[in-house]
């Protein structure tokens, strides 16, 4: 069974439009993520949830919206696509908030043409 | 700032080698470590971690080295196998928070 599922695994959509992104984990975890890896592999948290409750929230344009509906689920919007959103999102998930280990998705390929 | 691991190096083995993947941290709070594999097409995948109160921890084929006083961690792979070859992250995080920082990895390629 997958830990972390991420659906779609690919996403091509034209600028302007509003996507979402789906993560759910089946481990029983507390904490979810958002990070974003840009071409170069670069890895950048984006958000962190704690039992639903943000608790991190880098600088990310407001354009980028966190949903979590419990927690074992955490989704990302994203409204008004642009050009340089294109990159791979990962979702993640570790037991607690603090200094755990963090499994991870197979990552959302989104391509904005 | 704090940066983990600066760019993204390309390490080449011949199979069946050792590989010994470097990386430099610079917040001396940081207390947790990690390294991940990650394959093409994939996600990061967990290898090994280690906390600062120890200098070596060793896994399967794999062993975590952490010199506090210089702030550096490196990962060791013993017999290189194809199925190493993959970016290799390390990660930190200090005072038990879920910031995870990553390095900028480095991809280790085996040859056959």
């Amino acid at each position: 069974d997958t830990a972390v599922s991420q659906t779609p695994k690919y996403l091509v959509t034209q600028m302007g439009n509003d996507k979402s992104i789906k993560c759910e984990q089946n481990l029983g975890h507390d904490t979810m993520y958002w990070y974003k890896q840009d071409s170069k592999k670069f890895l950048k948290i984006m958000f962190s949830y704690n039992n639903k409750e943000l608790i991190i929230n880098e600088t990310v344009p407001n354009r980028f919206s966190p949903k979590s509906p419990d927690k074992a689920h955490l989704n990302l919007h994203i409204n008004s696509l642009e050009l340089g959103d294109s990159a791979v999102y990962f979702c993640a998930s570790s037991h607690t908030s603090g200094g755990e280990t963090q499994y991870f998705g197979p990552g959302t390929r989104l391509l904005v043409l | 700032g704090e940066s983990v691991g600066l760019h993204l190096p390309t390490l080449s083995v011949q199979e069946g080698d050792n590989s010994i993947i470097n990386c430099a941290y610079s917040n001396s709070a940081s207390d947790y470590f990690i390294w991940y594999k990650q394959e093409s097409g994939k996600g990061p995948q967990f290898i090994i971690d280690i906390r600062s109160n120890m200098d070596k921890r060793q896994g399967q084929r794999v062993t975590v080295l952490l010199n506090k006083t210089v702030k550096h961690l490196s990962l060791q792979i013993a017999a290189t196998q194809p199925g190493d070859s993959a970016v290799y992250f390390c990660a930190e995080t200090y005072n038990a928070g879920n910031m995870l920082t990553f390095g900028g990895g480095t991809r280790l390629m085996v040859k056959p």
